[in-house]
């Protein structure tokens, strides 16, 4: 079945550094990918999806390009800021449900 | 706002006692899913449904646990006879018709459960 597999945290990074979270992915044809984020004592929110293979998606600064051909969808930022502090989740469908990697969480310092 | 909210935020609770949690999802979404994630790991499936009718749930969801959405609105999550490897957060997102499709699945809070 569907599954993600992400990069190991916990990731350290100085403000305004470059920021890459890797995420590569096993699945049966193009289904949409996902990458949420959940701050310190919240649930998930969904960062940004793309929904075909050679699609970006963006948000607050965020980017990651579904590449088929490298089954990736890692996620970039060209500069971090300490409120991008938080755990990050790749995720796609499995059936009729999401699932999701084990996260990443980041630290930004000032 | 008009999320997903869940109820209680914060549940401390003896071992085996019993423990509900509710989940008010966005109104008009058809679609409700529980997941449980515990500290270091992301959320993991319990189940999920369409409308009033529960199609799938996982095997973590042992038959000390039960969901209902009686009216195909809000949603409890029951668990009896509380273990300590229960201590976990309980999430309950929805979404309308299918995450499969590209639809986004929207995630309440977290109910965060420990079991003493």
């Amino acid at each position: 079945g569907n599954s993600v597999t992400q990069m190991e945290g916990p990731v350290t990074l100085s403000e305004e550094a470059f920021l890459t979270i890797n995420c590569t992915y096993t699945a049966t044809g193009y289904p949409s990918l996902f990458w949420y984020v959940q701050y310190p004592g919240e649930g998930l929110q969904l960062l940004l999806k793309a929904t075909k293979a050679d699609d970006k998606g963006s948000n607050k600064g965020f980017e990651a390009t579904y590449r088929k051909e490298t089954t990736s969808f890692h996620l970039e930022k060209g500069s971090v800021q300490v409120s991008d502090s938080a755990v990050y989740f790749c995720a796609l469908p499995r059936d009729d449900k999401i699932i999701f990697g084990k996260g990443t969480r980041l630290h930004i310092l000032p | 706002d008009t999320g997903v909210s869940q109820d209680p935020r914060h549940k401390i609770t003896k071992r085996g006692q019993n423990v509900t949690f509710r989940c008010d999802p966005i109104s008009e979404h058809n679609r409700l899913y529980w997941y449980r994630q515990t500290l270091g790991q992301g959320p993991e499936f319990l189940t999920y449904f369409q409308n009033e009718a529960q199609l799938e749930k996982s095997r973590l969801l042992s038959d000390r646990f039960s969901a209902e959405r009686p009216k195909g609105s809000f949603s409890t999550l029951e668990i009896q006879r509380t273990e300590q490897g229960d201590s976990a957060m309980y999430l309950c997102a929805s979404s309308l018709n299918g995450g499969t499709t590209g639809n986004t699945i929207y995630f309440g809070e977290g109910s965060w459960l420990t079991v003493v």
